[in-house]
């Protein structure tokens, strides 16, 4: 069975890092771009991150530009997204996606995971 | 950016009942629109892609239409586990963007 699992969200102080991840299953990793798509309590969905099937590209929004860092190790099938300087409005549920196909333009997200929550507050 | 719109954010139906939810992008985008359901406390799921294809898995009950900036979602006849929120998605161009949702309530 094709799976996602997230984990690694919890409470943390604006300005601190964290690092959350999801656990790929059921399918060849390296065939399918990965994105991050998160969403704040009670408000709607916006992709956060993206990179390639074959982990050479990736691609951010400009929320999150030059604070937030997506990878991948293809040794253990996990996806990464590595978040520093943290602010208030980064409150919210992370989901991992994969896309339809490999390109870093890939945006059709027919598999998901069900998200782990990350809390910025002091 | 692209911008989604949709139309309405919410509304109430019964049981049976054909309803249909807008979605208008605020450029072109061929015919790269994705439909999505979300159920409280659930992951969205993927029903339509690239405007009027049904994803595996999907009941026949739902449908998309259009192409360019205008496009629909139908759902044929209603049934009580439709009640969820439904997002349009643009995967025309970097970034990704999402309608801001309808809550549809049965």
């Amino acid at each position: 069975e094709m799976q996602l699992l997230e984990s690694g969200g919890g409470l943390v102080q604006p300005g601190g890092s964290l690092r959350v991840s999801c656990a790929a299953s059921g399918f060849k990793f390296t065939d399918y771009a990965m994105s991050w798509v998160r969403q704040a309590p009670g408000k709607g969905l916006e992709w956060v991150s993206g990179l390639s099937g074959g982990g050479g590209a990736t691609n951010y929004a400009d929320s999150v530009k030059g604070r937030f860092t997506i990878s991948k190790d293809t040794s253990n099938d996990t996806l990464y997204l590595e978040m520093k300087s943290l602010r208030d409005e980064d409150t919210a549920i992370y989901f991992c996606a994969r896309a339809s196909c490999s390109s870093v333009f890939c945006y059709r997200f027919a598999l998901w995971g069900r998200g782990t929550l990350v809390t910025v507050s002091s | 950016d692209i911008q989604m719109t949709q139309s309405p954010s919410s509304l109430s139906a019964s049981v049976g009942q054909r309803v249909t939810i807008a979605c208008r992008a605020s450029q072109g985008i061929a015919s790269f629109l994705n439909w999505y359901q979300q159920k409280p406390g659930e992951a969205p799921k993927l029903l339509i892609f690239e405007a009027i294809d049904l994803q595996t898995g999907v009941p026949t009950r739902f449908s998309g239409r259009g192409s360019g900036t205008d496009f629909t979602l139908t759902i044929s006849s209603l049934q009580p586990e439709d009640s969820a929120t439904y997002y349009c998605q643009q995967s025309n161009k970097t970034p990704p963007t999402f309608g801001q949702g309808t809550k549809l309530e049965i």
